[in-house]
């Protein structure tokens, strides 16, 4: 069964700075990954997506890497600043056995302060 | 731009009772899901219905659960006999392909 573990589980960091998330993932048939950010009480928006045969995906100032052999993605967000503070999750689909249902980690509650 | 939208935002009701959660997900998609999160918890899977039949379903989906999409617009949640452990978020999302997937804002379900 797979489990999806996110590290740090809280991030507090001045603006500016530049953060790596992490998530790691112990069932490495994966069909994709995928990044989100949720703010409090509210719906899920996707940041990236990565297919099993990408090794990263960019979008403005965030970059999400995959390592299937070690089992783990990063998420990078650089010049980091305020409106980023949420919760940002990751989600793996597996491929197994014709199935491909997402596995979600608990989450890296980051908080920039101005 | 389009958007995944849920009715009701928040909905009370008596342990026992049916509920019927409501999402229209982005008009040219075609995979739908329904997710739930329980408070402080993770998010967790609990279906995926494609071509007008379920494609998944979790261990969490049991019969207590339907999914239905009764019209060409509306993708529709019922649990039956609701029990105080079902409290929690429900996210509808939908995506074009298996791929990425776009989250509804989540109907809050608290059941006393």
């Amino acid at each position: 069964k797979q489990e999806v573990t996110q590290i740090p589980a809280a991030l507090s960091v001045p603006e500016g700075e530049n953060l790596v998330l992490n998530c790691s993932f112990t069932d490495s048939a994966i069909y994709n990954l995928q990044w989100f950010r949720q703010d409090p009480g509210k719906g899920l928006t996707s940041l990236l997506l990565i297919q099993s045969s990408q090794r990263e995906q960019t979008s403005g100032r965030l970059n999400a890497s995959l390592d299937k052999s070690s089992g783990r993605s990063t998420l990078y967000i650089a010049a980091s600043q305020p409106g980023d503070s949420a919760t940002y999750l990751c989600a793996v689909r597996t491929a197994s056995g014709g199935s491909y249902i997402p596995t979600f980690g608990r989450g890296t509650s980051l908080i920039v302060h101005p | 731009e389009p958007e995944v939208t849920q009715t009701p935002s928040h909905q009370v009701t008596q342990m026992g009772q049916e509920v019927i959660l409501r999402c229209v997900p982005i008009s040219n998609h075609l995979y739908f899901y329904w997710y739930r999160q329980i408070l402080g918890q993770k998010v967790e899977f609990l279906v995926s219905f494609y071509n007008n039949e379920i494609s998944e379903k979790s261990e969490i989906f049991d019969d207590q659960f339907s999914v239905e999409r009764p019209d060409g617009s509306n993708f529709t949640l019922k649990i039956r006999s609701t029990k105080l452990e079902d409290s929690a978020m429900y996210f509808c999302a939908s995506s074009g392909t298996q791929e990425t997937q776009y989250f509804g804002p989540g109907t809050r379900l608290l059941v006393l």
